[in-house]
């Protein structure tokens, strides 16, 4: 059981939009930022958001994020096929001194 | 160019131990904390430990406290995770990860991974 709730599946579209929710409690998405990153099969996570909304350099403007209270939220827009993998939330918990992942979204671009 | 590369496992009896290694180049490795964060066969990512950049605040998941421990070795560019009294529960690929700061989980660059199995 993860500390942070993600969906398990998404599906949507070629070119459609989706989001992906991240949620949890004040001690960790409550007072800290969030980070957001992209499994593709066979790979190592890639960083695709940190502190909540920013971009690393290459990261394509389809994917965005924010944060409201306890919870965060990945969207992608413009769908395509190569954006299939699994998409992991990711914070601090300063109560449990702990870092924490949500439970991990399979999107699917069907 | 960042690169994280780990080595290290392999095969591992219950109740052995294991060290595993990670080189890092192309950045200024005393000047970032690093961590490693594990994901068990189809399963989700774990946080493992956290390290700062002068090896001074060490952070550990309960699931490994008291049986792993995180260091680092600044002027070799290295970061280390000594694993003892190995569970089948501990069967994961073991990634290094550099932290763009401490106490918050943003990792902005990963190593490919190194598998660590339960021999049994």
């Amino acid at each position: 059981q993860s500390v942070l709730t993600q969906p398990p599946s998404v599906s949507a579209a070629p070119g459609q939009k989706v989001t992906i929710s991240c949620s949890g409690s004040s001690s960790n998405i409550g007072n800290k930022y969030v980070s957001w990153y992209q499994q593709l099969p066979g790979t190592a996570p890639k960083l695709l958001i940190y502190e909540n909304n920013k971009r690393p350099s290459g990261i394509p403007d389809r994917f965005s994020g924010s944060k409201s209270g306890t919870s965060a939220t990945l969207g992608i827009t413009g769908l395509q096929t190569g954006d299939e993998a699994d998409y992991y939330c990711g914070t601090w918990d300063s109560s449990l001194s702990v870092g924490v992942f949500g439970g991990g979204t399979k999107l699917t671009v069907l | 160019e960042v690169q994280l590369v780990e080595f290290g496992g392999g095969l591992v009896k219950p109740g052995g131990s294991l060290r595993l290694s990670c080189a890092a180049s192309g950045f200024t490795f005393s000047s970032y904390s690093m961590n490693w964060v594990r994901q068990a066969p189809g399963k989700g990512l774990e946080w493992v430990s956290s390290i700062s950049s002068s090896g001074s605040y060490i952070y550990y998941a309960d699931s490994v406290k008291g049986r792993f421990t995180i260091s680092r070795d600044n002027p070799k560019n290295s970061l280390y995770l000594q694993m003892n009294s190995l569970r089948a529960e501990d069967t994961a690929v073991y990634y290094c990860a550099r932290g763009l700061a401490w106490e918050l989980l943003h990792l902005d660059y990963w190593g490919q991974g190194t598998l660590v199995t339960d021999s049994s």
